[in-house]
């Protein structure tokens, strides 16, 4: 079993839609999460930190369950430039992030 | 410098070549990291350095791999008897200290892409 899963999509929705990812990650004693954006071709940047109590950026909410160990990205009203993938990432309590596989998302106009 | 900086961007070498990828972080960074990434899959993580030393290489595949950051900024990553499969996006991230220190934050380079033909 991969440390961290995502759904590699692609997700294909309208512009103005709200779409979610979700993820789920094996280790118990994951400490820290995050969602990083990459864009074709370009090297992963973070779009936000998870934390316990969920916390929301703009159009992006970001929420954490660690009950049953996933976390959620949520996006409101969906731009074109919102088209990326999404990598799920968790501080497993080792030196290095790992990262899951990555959602695609497509906006339409 | 302003970001992470990886040369060459493109790497073309015939299968059984020796490269040699250079990522240099950004200025002050004590934790630089090297992942690797194939199509349609996340970054996988390949060995991470704290300073000079590398403190943990449990991600390197094989022995073929070898990296190196001799006086705690620039780190070069070697692959020697290059092979098909190696033919990836070679990732460089620093943060300004270890993640266990409380930094998470990765700041990556636009990544070596290395053809193995």
């Amino acid at each position: 079993r991969k440390e961290v899963e995502q759904d590699p999509g692609p997700f294909n929705v309208p512009e103005g839609a709200t779409v979610a990812f979700n993820c789920t990650y094996s280790n118990s004693a994951s400490q820290s999460f995050f969602w990083y954006r990459q864009d074709c071709r370009k090297e992963p940047k973070l779009l936000m930190s998870v934390y316990s109590s969920g916390n929301e950026d703009g159009r992006f909410t970001a929420q954490l369950n660690r009950a049953s160990q996933y976390i959620s990205l949520l996006i409101r009203d969906s731009k074109l430039s919102d088209s990326a993938t999404y990598l799920c990432v968790v501080n497993t309590g080792r030196r290095a992030l790992t990262f899951g596989s990555g959602t695609r998302l497509q906006v339409q106009p | 410098g302003a970001g992470v900086s990886q040369t060459p961007s493109n790497k073309v070498t015939e299968k059984g070549k020796y490269v040699e990828l250079r990522c240099d972080p950004i200025s002050g960074h004590t934790a630089l990291y090297w992942y690797r990434q194939s199509l349609g899959q996340g970054p996988e993580f390949l060995i991470y350095f704290q300073g000079t030393g590398a403190a943990d290489d449990s991600g390197l595949p094989n022995d073929r791999f070898f990296a190196v950051r001799p006086e705690g900024s620039v780190s070069t990553l070697k692959i020697q008897r290059t092979e098909r499969g190696d033919s990836a996006v070679y990732l460089c991230a620093s943060s300004s200290r270890g993640l266990r220190s409380g930094a998470n934050v990765l700041t990556f380079g636009a990544g070596s892409r290395l053809t193995v033909l």
